[in-house]
C-alpha cells in the first residue's frame, strides 16, 4: 500500500510569508506526528494527533506554528511570518498504537530567503 | 527537557568494518527504537528494544537495551556502501510520542 506522502516536496518563500505544508498518512494510522530537522540535527517534535483527541502541541516554536487534521486524515501544517531560522526539513510520520513504529514521508524541505 | 546523545557524531569507515554506535539518556526508557535516514528520506526503523539487557539483530544489525535502561548501542557489522546514512536513536515520551537523538552520520569509502 501506499506510504506516507508529503507536499510540496520543496518550497522556497520569502520572509514574512505564510505556507502550508501537507501530510498523508498510512491508511488507517491513527497517529500522526509533525517533527522539524535543521541541517545536520536530529529530529525536534513538533505536534502530535492520536484519533479524536485533542492534539499535543507542546512542541510548536511559536504561535506563528499551527497544524490541523481533518477527518483523522489529512494534515497540514502551516507556518505564518516565516523567518529565516523556520528553513529546515519538515517531516510526517503515521502509525498505528499500540505499535510504536513510526512510518515516514519523505518530508518538506523549506527555504525561507 | 529529555536529551538524548550519541556518539559518535559521524563516522569515516572502510567497507567491510564494524560500526559501533550509542546513544544515552539522562533519564531511563522502557523502549529504545534506532532509524536510519538515507539522503533525501525519511527515517526507517531498523529495530525495535522493549526490555533492559536485550540484544536483537536484523541481519547485520545488532543492538543492545543497556542494563541501566539509560543506554542503547547499535552495531553494524561488515558494512557496505548501502549503510551511509544517519542513524537515529529514539525513545518514547509519552504515549505515543518520541524524542530522538542527535544522530550519527556514516560514511562508509568502497
Amino acid at each position: 500500500g501506499a506510504g506516507v506522502s508529503q507536499s510540496p516536496s520543496n518550497k522556497v518563500t520569502e520572509k514574512g510569508k505564510d505556507v502550508e505544508l501537507r501530510c498523508d498518512p498510512i491508511s488507517g494510522h491513527t497517529a500522526l506526528y509533525w517533527y522539524r530537522q535543521s541541517l545536520g540535527q536530529g529530529l525536534e517534535f513538533l505536534i502530535y494527533f492520536q484519533g479524536n483527541s485533542a492534539p499535543d502541541k507542546s512542541g510548536l516554536p511559536s504561535d506563528r506554528f499551527s497544524a490541523e487534521r481533518t477527518g483523522g486524515s489529512v494534515s497540514t501544517l502551516t507556518i505564518q511570518r516565516t523567518q529565516q531560522e523556520d528553513s529546515a526539513v519538515y517531516l510526517c510520520a503515521s502509525s498505528r498504537p499500540p505499535s510504536y513504529t513510526q512510518y515516514f514521508g519523505p518530508g518538506t524541505r523549506l527555504t525561507v530567503l | 527537557g529529555q536529551q538524548l546523545n550519541q556518539s559518535p557524531q559521524s563516522m569515516f569507515i572502510q567497507e567491510g568494518e564494524d560500526v559501533s554506535m550509542n546513544c544515552t539518556s539522562s533519564s531511563i526508557f522502557n523502549t529504545w527504537l534506532w532509524y536510519k535516514q538515507d539522503p533525501g528520506e525519511g527515517p526507517v526503523l531498523l529495530i525495535a528494544l522493549y526490555k533492559a539487557g536485550e540484544l536483537t539483530s536484523n541481519g547485520r544489525l545488532t543492538a543492545q537495551f543497556g542494563i541501566t535502561r539509560k543506554d542503547s548501542f547499535l552495531n553494524i557489522s561488515a558494512s557496505i556502501p548501502s549503510d551511509v546514512g544517519i542513524y537515529f536513536c529514539a525513545g518514547p515520551r509519552t504515549g505515543n510520542q518520541f524524542y530522538f537523538g542527535t544522530g550519527t552520520s556514516l560514511t562508509v569509502i568502497p
